[in-house]
This record gives C-alpha cells, structure tokens and sequence, in this order.
C-alpha cells in the first residue's frame, strides 16, 4: 500500500509570493491533516479535512489556508509568505476512527529568501 | 504554553543497552499518546501508541508505559539498535474528540553507538 505522498520534496520562495503544497493520503484514508516543523517551535497543528470539509484549525493565520477534493487529496496553499514561513509542511491521514494513528508524508522542505 | 514536554533534547546509549525516553503532558484532558520516531529528510513514523485505560504496551522491543498520576509517559527500546537512531517524538491527544490533531513534544535525539 502506498504512503503518504507529498510533492514537491523541496521549493524556495520570495517573500511575498505564494506556494500550493500538495498531498495525497493513503488510500482509503478519508481525514487529511497538515502540520508546520520548525526547530523553535517542533511539530505545530495547522489545519484538518474530511470529505472536503475543514473540521479544525490550528492558531496560524489566515495567510494558510487549504482544500480536499472529492479524491481526498489535499492542497495546502501559503500567501504572501514571509521569512518565518521556513519550515518543513508534513501532511498526515488517517481512518479517521478511534486510536488509528496518524500516518506522516516526508513533507516539503519550503525555504523563503 | 507547552503541554507536551521533552526535557531531555538528546540520549546516548550503547548497543544492546535500554533506551529510556521520556515526555511530561499537562493536559488531563489526554487519554491517547503516541510514539513517533524520526529520520533525517523523512517524516516521522508511527512507533507506539497507549491509550489512557493501559499502563503499559509492548510492541517487539518498543515498551511504552503511562502514569495518568504523574503524567507521564516513557518509551522503552530493548535491546537498542544503531538503526534506532533518530528523532523521537512524543505525541498526545484527547481521542474522545479527534485523533488527527496530535499535540507533540519538542523530540527527544537519540543516538545509539555501536
């Protein structure tokens, strides 16, 4: 069974631009999550789909947002980035039933200059 | 507000030795804790998990024990392994609501030496 597939692996941006990560969970797996690594501050909540809908959201602005399509991969989308927006953006699926653990992409490195 | 902790940032063992690695929480509202490791370039990987009903879970050499009262949560690893080294990370959530919002400690490095 495939895993967690995040692409691209790597991207270096611009102050101000935008990026779109993509992410397509294992199959069968319906609930999408996407999380922010950074040294500071470790492995941080951002958002969580299911059937196309955000159920939860973490304490980021607004500038990240994201989306599920009827497939259930998901696309995650940074505008007018800024410098602490470096990190790596791991995307994660899951059953979405009790204790089924969350299962992780090898994430996109995403550098802002 | 760090409800999650990993105090120790890093852990050295020998081979063949036990790897204890350990996470404090502050939320008694967490009944479900995971174990993540890992590697460089890559994501991490579910380990172990217990839920709050357990003290204890076993997995091969992975051990995880839980202590609601003191809340705290330990990963035993034996023996260890050089291909043990890696980033662990301690994880928890309140199931009772969802289990993909996960909140994680800061990681833990462990190196196992040959």
């Amino acid at each position: 069974k495939a895993g967690v597939t995040q692409t691209p692996r790597y991207l270096i941006k611009t102050r101000g631009q935008q990026v779109t990560l993509s992410c397509s969970p294992i199959s069968g797996h319906r609930s999408v999550s996407w999380y922010q690594q950074t040294p500071g501050q470790g492995l941080q909540f951002l958002f969580e789909y299911f059937s196309e809908t955000q159920r939860n959201k973490g304490n980021f602005p607004g500038r990240f947002s994201g989306r599920q399509f009827s497939n259930s991969r998901s696309e995650m989308n940074v505008s007018t980035l800024e410098l602490g927006d470096s990190a790596l953006y791991l995307c994660a699926s899951t059953r979405d039933a009790a204790a089924s653990p969350l299962h992780f992409g090898n994430g996109t490195r995403l550098t802002v200059t | 507000d760090q409800q999650v902790k990993q105090n120790s940032p890093s852990l050295s063992v020998q081979e063949g030795r036990i790897s204890i690695l350990n996470c404090d929480y502050t939320n008694s509202m967490f009944d479900y804790f995971l174990w993540y490791k890992k590697y460089p370039a890559e994501g991490p990987t579910f380990l172990i998990s217990i839920s709050s009903i357990k003290d204890k879970n076993e997995d091969g050499r992975f051990t995880v024990f839980l202590n609601k009262s003191a809340k705290h949560l330990s990963l035993h690893i034996v023996p260890s392994q050089p291909g043990d080294s890696a980033v662990y990370f301690c994880a928890a959530n309140n199931s009772g609501g969802s289990n993909y919002k996960l909140t994680f400690g800061k990681g833990t490095l462990l190196t196992v030496n040959p």
